[in-house]
């Protein structure tokens, strides 16, 4: 049983340029949570998907950053127009529901912006 | 507001000595509080977790945690560290509530000599 799937490991954008970050969940579940990892900070929450739903997105930044899950593939973190600042570990976790349950992380997306 | 408080930085510990992870958390209500660890370059993974009954929680790898309502605390505990116990350690808070958000403290990055 495939684990929380991230993809890209590692992805290097210039500044301007778009990033997309692709997160499959595991199987069976169909909760999925974004969180950006800053070097030297803890995990910060930024939106929350069920498949075709938007739940919360309030730790997104305002402009650039959006988020989706269709109903058919992979939730997609897309950062337009990239700056320094967004260089960041980018964290996808799912779970089977919206409980306090514990998620289960994917191994990440390292995003570097040069 | 909620928050997330791990005040160690940096720990060194030898190997076969005990190790004690503290973490204080700020919440209203009773909190669901989480231990995960992250090795260089990978995920975050599921320690142990706590939501109701026995304040003491046993969780993978030897650890344990213990919930102290009234110090605000969940200090990860283990008797015997192991070379390959050496990582960064998160302590997390979620709501009551029904929602997901999950609260990180910066962590906790463990050293551990031969």
């Amino acid at each position: 049983n495939a684990g929380v799937m991230q993809n890209p490991r590692h992805l290097v954008r210039r500044r301007g340029q778009e990033a997309r970050l692709r997160c499959s969940p595991m199987k069976g579940h169909s909760h999925v949570y974004w969180y950006r990892q800053l070097p030297e900070e803890g995990l910060k929450f930024m939106v929350y998907l069920q498949k075709e739903n938007i739940i919360d997105e309030s730790g997104m930044p305002k402009e650039r950053f959006s988020a989706e899950f269709p109903k058919e593939g992979p939730s997609i973190l897309r950062i337009q127009q990239v700056v320094r600042g967004d260089s960041a570990a980018y964290f996808c976790a799912s779970s089977p529901g919206g409980q306090n349950l514990g998620y289960t992380f994917g191994s990440g997306t390292r995003l570097t912006v040069v | 507001a909620q928050s997330v408080t791990q005040p160690d930085i940096h720990i060194t510990v030898s190997e076969g000595a005990s190790l004690e992870l503290r973490c204080n958390y700020s919440y209203g209500a009773t909190p669901y509080l989480f231990w995960y660890v992250q090795s260089p370059g990978q995920g975050l993974q599921l320690l142990l977790k706590y939501f109701s009954g026995d304040t003491l929680v046993q969780g993978i790898k030897g650890f344990e945690a213990e919930f102290k309502r009234s110090q605000s605390s969940f200090n990860l505990r283990k008797p015997s560290v192991h070379w390959s116990d050496a990582a960064e350690y998160f302590c997390a808070v979620g709501t009551s509530s029904g929602t997901y958000k999950y609260i990180f403290g910066t962590g906790t990055r463990l050293k551990v000599l031969a």
